[in-house]
């Protein structure tokens, strides 16, 4: 079975600085999506960023970037030049392309310090 | 506009009672789902459906019940033996085909409270 994994609960980062969210995940599929979804405190889930698995090149949506390792099982959300706006949970997912069955990590609560 | 509608917003019921959360989509998708939503446990797979009249157990289905009768509904039901009921509810959708990229859309969830 698959799962994901979100090893750090909660971070902090200054404003304007960058900060990177650790996913990993197990699956024994090739052929996949992984994703990043925003709750913030009005627990409107919200896409972030989605990357393909047969894709080699790293997804960006403007301050938003994954580094997807596929060998390592790792995709990890950089955001840069971080803003008051980004204070949320956020969750990484994943998408099997056999069932399509979608699971979630446990999350990771990021602070934003003005 | 379109988009998912979960209701009621907020649902308490006595211990022993079941009670059915609503999910309607206007989104034309073929695929729903629903998640369960714990403090630090972040979501978790309840059920969730490809097709009308066809459904798969997700990774806590124990407690729960669902049906899909039509393309736009899917309403799951908390039954008496789901044993910690009390929970946040997301119900989401998406497309499918190859084409698709796999987005799942949200509702605002529900609050379903058991006293």
């Amino acid at each position: 079975a698959q799962t994901v994994t979100q090893s750090q609960p909660e971070m902090s980062v200054q404003e304007a600085e960058t900060v990177t969210l650790s996913c990993t995940y197990d699956t024994s599929e090739s052929d996949y999506y992984l994703f990043w979804y925003k709750q913030p405190p009005s627990r409107q889930m919200i896409l972030v960023i989605r990357q393909e698995a047969y894709k080699q090149q790293n997804a960006t949506e403007n301050r938003f970037s994954v580094n997807f390792q596929k060998a390592a099982k790792s995709f990890s959300l950089k955001i840069s030049d971080s803003q008051l706006g980004d204070a949320a949970m956020y969750f990484c997912a994943y998408r099997s392309n056999r069932d399509d069955k979608i699971i979630f990590g446990k999350g990771t609560r990021l602070h934003i310090l003005p | 506009d379109g988009g998912i509608t979960q209701s009621p917003k907020y649902l308490f019921r006595k211990e022993g009672q079941n009670v059915t959360l609503s999910c309607e989509q206007n989104l034309n998708h073929d695929a729903m789902y629903w998640y369960r939503q714990d403090p630090g446990q972040g979501l978790r797979l309840i059920y969730y459906s490809q097709i009308v009249n066809d459904f798969q157990k997700g990774d806590i289905a124990e407690g729960y019940s669902v049906s899909r009768e039509k393309k736009e509904s899917f309403p799951l039901t908390v039954t008496s033996a789901q044993k910690n009921p009390t929970a946040f509810y997301l119900c989401a959708s998406k497309g499918i085909g190859r084409t698709n990229t796999g987005e799942l859309f949200f509702g605002e969830g529900s609050r379903l409270t058991v006293l």
